[in-house]
């Protein structure tokens, strides 16, 4: 088995703050995402990573940068902060491209004051 | 451009009647269709899923109907319990090549079962 740990669990920011979400998988999985989750919206992806190095845009990237510094990590970062900022970004990861299974963290809860 | 359709927003049920999610999609080239459960202060999990290539899949209480002619599917929950109270997650994937696969989530329903 494995997990996925994503930190902090809650982050606070300022409007117009740059805020960093970070994600580790300890499954040795090749691809790893970024979804926010939004009441009422279901999942909406923002960036994925096929594989080390590899960086690819989703549906709700405008607004976010991300990083995949090595294979067990992926950051995201909020680049402006906005005041309707907030939602759950949850981190996955799966064994390879297809996607058939994905494996969740519990989440960063994002507030923007 | 919600894809992924889900229905009802929130469902409350009994304990040991059968819940019945509904999703529906548009596009006629998603060839697989996972369910994911979600309770609060967790992340979603793969519940049970389903290729296009089949009607029905069953695991244990739960069951996937899936009509590929309608773009529709369902999952049934027979005996529902307690413990089944979550958010209920419909996806669909494109199996595309050159690995860029990803999953399209519908917006959730809201499972709450009475005991």
């Amino acid at each position: 088995g494995g997990i996925i740990t994503q930190t902090p669990k809650f982050l606070i920011g300022q409007e117009g703050q740059k805020l960093t979400l970070k994600c580790q998988q300890n499954f040795n999985h090749d691809t790893m995402y970024w979804y926010r989750q939004d009441s009422g919206k279901g999942l909406r992806l923002i960036y994925y990573s096929i594989t080390e190095n590899d960086l690819q845009k989703g549906d709700l990237s405008e607004g976010y940068d991300a990083s995949r510094e090595k294979k067990s990590s992926f950051s995201l970062t909020v680049t402006s902060a906005q005041k309707n900022e907030m939602a759950v970004f949850l981190c996955a990861s799966s064994i390879d491209w297809s996607a058939e299974t994905l494996y969740f963290g519990s989440g960063t809860r994002l507030t923007v004051l | 451009q919600q894809q992924v359709r889900q229905s009802p927003q929130s469902l409350t049920v009994w304990e040991g009647e059968t819940a019945i999610l509904n999703c529906s999609y548009e596009n006629s080239a998603f060839d697989y269709f996972p369910w994911y459960q979600q309770f609060p202060g967790e992340g979603p999990a793969l519940l049970i899923s389903i290729l296009s290539v089949s009607d029905k899949k069953e695991d244990g209480r739960f069951t996937i109907f899936f009509n590929k002619r309608e773009k529709k599917l369902s999952l049934h929950i027979a005996d529902s319990q307690p413990g089944d109270s979550a958010t209920y997650f419909c996806a669909a994937r494109v199996l595309a090549t050159g690995g860029n696969n990803k999953l399209t989530f519908g917006q959730g329903t809201v499972l709450s079962v009475i005991p």
